[in-house]
């Protein structure tokens, strides 16, 4: 299977703390994205990472990409009620094909 | 259009129906996918159009399974004889190109075979 993997599958913290999920994918990309999908609504942009690029940051958000591991990892800093959401990475190689990590559920109680 | 629009949200159909998706991308951009997330699950790649050709099908999961796109415009998911297992939520995305920033998601159309 082509698709990556998101850890943890689940996540739940207090408002204010920091929250970590991380991806890994399998095969060569150009590209990293990560999405956040609120419970019965469309998928949303969040940001993008590009192979060459080691650290990325938007806003509360921090991404890290690790070619060598095949990984990559997002932090929100200092969460609220609002983040809480399932969160995606989206690895887009050569085959011109996203591929789609199984997402962490991520909620923050107030 | 401002977004990504499928039509229709909601489709609820008989077993053994056709049914046929649509999905109105942003106006210029060349590359269009379709993706379908069953309940609970992550997204599955489905297909993707660079302009009105389809180099990737390796997703479709039977041959029931087809889409279309009409140059760099409206595209097409048809699902021949639908079953139970069909059901599912079927989210198109487009981008300006693959290289080029993020992809914009339609709302999805909420697909229910019973």
């Amino acid at each position: 299977s082509q698709q990556g993997e998101e850890d943890p599958q689940a996540l739940s913290i207090q408002e204010g703390e920091n929250a970590t999920m991380n991806c890994s994918y399998k095969t060569s990309i150009n590209n990293l994205q990560w999405y956040r999908q609120n419970s019965g609504r469309g998928l949303v942009h969040l940001i993008l990472i590009r192979s060459n690029e080691r650290e990325k940051h938007s806003g509360r958000l921090r991404v890290t990409l690790d070619t060598s591991k095949k990984s990559s990892s997002l932090l929100i800093t200092a969460s609220r009620a609002a983040d809480t959401a399932s969160y995606f990475c989206v690895s887009s190689g050569s085959a011109r094909q996203l591929t789609f990590g199984s997402g962490t559920q991520l909620t923050v109680l107030p | 259009g401002a977004g990504v629009s499928q039509s229709p949200s909601n489709k609820v159909t008989e077993k053994g129906k056709d049914v046929e998706l649509r999905c109105d991308p942003i106006s210029g951009h060349t590359a269009l996918y379709w993706y379908r997330q069953r309940l609970g699950q992550g997204l599955e790649f489905l297909i993707y159009f660079q302009g009105n050709s389809a180099p990737d099908k390796s997703g479709l999961p039977s041959d029931r399974f087809s889409a279309e796109r009409t140059g760099e415009s409206v595209s097409t998911l048809t699902i021949q004889r639908t079953q139970q297992e069909d059901s599912a939520v079927y989210l198109c995305a487009s981008s300006l190109d693959f290289e080029v920033g993020g992809y914009t998601f339609g709302s999805g159309t909420r697909l229910t075979v019973v």
